[in-house]
């Protein structure tokens, strides 16, 4: 079974400071690794993947997240944090397609504050 | 390009009423579709999922059913809203691929 556990629901930085959002997950096959950013009253806007190609990922808005296999995680970060950053975050994971199905499991999310 | 739309964006029902929310997908074709609910604090719950036109799985035991009438269409129903049933509605669509699009969302709210 999979699952997502992300390191705190609430996180909260200064402008122009370093984002770092912890996400680890658990996966009894090479995993697919997802973070998708969501703004107040959207959708999910899928931020970056690691799909067993590089392990430095990068994504959009400056994001980016390394895969650590040993440590089993998916830290996302950022370098320097800027007002519009401000939203929730999910990190989520997938043993990948099968039978047609894809099942994605969602961490609870962490939404982020950014103090100006 | 491909693109996801949900109606309602926004619902005010009674306790008691029925549901119906739709998904369409724009600019694919045969692709799986989803079902989540995301309630405050708790992430987000797969509520079905469909490999095809008529063919509809579910997750969880609910009050809720669905339905793909059309290959790009997936329909969220309820013959009687429950005040536990409130919450953000979000579909996606995958084609083939690992990655799950998701559309703008409905926010029902049963009163």
């Amino acid at each position: 079974a999979q699952s997502v556990t992300q390191l705190g629901s609430h996180v909260s930085v200064s402008e122009g400071a370093l984002v770092l959002l912890r996400c680890n997950y658990s996966s009894s096959v090479p995993p697919y690794l997802f973070w998708y950013v969501q703004y107040p009253n959207q959708g999910l806007q899928l931020l970056l993947k690691y799909t067993s190609a590089a392990t430095l990922v990068k994504g959009i808005n400056g994001f980016e997240a390394e895969f650590k296999k040993s440590e089993t995680s998916f830290h996302l970060t950022k370098p320097s944090a800027h007002m519009s950053d401000a939203a929730e975050y999910f990190c989520a994971v997938s043993d990948g397609p099968y039978g047609g199905y894809q099942k994605v499991t969602f961490g609870i999310g962490t939404k982020l504050q950014v103090i100006p | 390009s491909q693109t996801i739309h949900q109606w309602p964006a926004t619902l005010v029902q009674p306790v008691g009423s029925p549901l119906s929310l739709e998904c369409t997908v724009e600019g694919t074709s045969n692709p799986n579709l989803y079902w989540y609910r995301q309630a405050a604090g708790r992430g987000l719950q797969l509520l079905f999922y469909s490999v095809g036109i008529g063919q509809i799985s579910s997750e969880v035991p609910q009050n809720l059913s669905a339905s793909r009438p059309q290959d790009r269409q997936f329909i969220l129903s309820s013959k009687k809203l429950l005040l536990s049933d409130s919450g953000f509605y979000l579909c996606a669509w995958t084609q083939g691929a690992e990655t799950q699009y998701f559309g703008p969302g409905t926010r029902l709210t049963v009163l």
